[in-house]
């Protein structure tokens, strides 16, 4: 079973402020993905990451890969109210067996 | 294409009774899984099926609980002699795997069926 430790667990800002929100793991991974949930509704993947040291971006959102594979790292520029919602991270599993995800962080954005 | 579907969204019953829920799957998807999730947690594991084959199920998955895909289409999840320990978010997802190979555009959730045993 891969451990995988997202932070914060909670973030609370004001509209127009930064993020950072991390996942971390000790397990090298073949690639990870980054879902977002909203209250009463099922996660839906933002992004697929794959290679060490990969960047995407996703209008506001940039996604990084550590270059050796085992963390991953969300920032949002200006985060707005419609960013609220539970980020989750769970690394890909080529074989499609399953998704472990990470604990989540819960983000709050306030107008 | 709707998406996932699960019904129903919401179900609130009493403790030591019986529920089902139901997932239809993406038509094309052959994996379906099924995942609880409790309160400020994510998703766990709790079974899979490659069309009507059930693959892997978590020890999350007690003998109280069954799952089937009969035709390899929807699902079914059965909670028997629910506790109020069994209250949770239940999520379905499906995906597409090709000759063994799983085509890594993600899985697709529903929208869940929120269980609260009274």
């Amino acid at each position: 079973t891969q451990l995988l430790e997202q932070s914060p667990q909670f973030l609370s800002i004001q509209e127009g402020e930064n993020l950072t929100v991390y996942c971390n793991s000790s397990s090298v991974f073949s690639s990870l993905q980054w879902y977002r949930q909203e209250p009463g509704e099922g996660p839906v993947l933002l992004v697929t990451v794959v290679t060490g040291g990969e960047v995407k971006k996703l209008k506001r959102l940039t996604f990084q890969f550590g270059d050796a594979r085992k963390d991953s790292s969300l920032h949002i520029t200006a985060a707005q109210p419609g960013d609220t919602g539970l980020y989750l991270c769970a690394p890909g599993d080529n074989a499609g067996n399953m998704l472990t995800f990470g604990g989540g962080t819960r983000l709050m954005v306030k107008p | 294409d709707t998406g996932v579907s699960q019904d129903p969204r919401h179900k609130i019953t009493k403790r030591g009774q019986n529920v089902t829920f139901r997932c239809d799957p993406i038509s094309e998807h052959n994996r379906l899984y099924w995942y609880r999730q409790t309160l400020g947690q994510g998703p766990e594991f709790l079974t899979y099926f490659q069309n009507e084959a059930q693959l892997e199920k978590s020890r999350l998955l007690s003998d109280r609980f069954s799952a089937e895909r009969p035709k390899g289409s929807f699902s079914t999840l059965e909670i028997q002699r629910t506790e109020q320990g069994d209250s949770a978010m239940y999520l379905c997802a499906s995906s597409l795997s090709v000759r063994g190979v799983h085509l890594n555009y993600g899985y697709t959730f529903g929208s869940g069926t929120r269980l609260t045993v009274v």
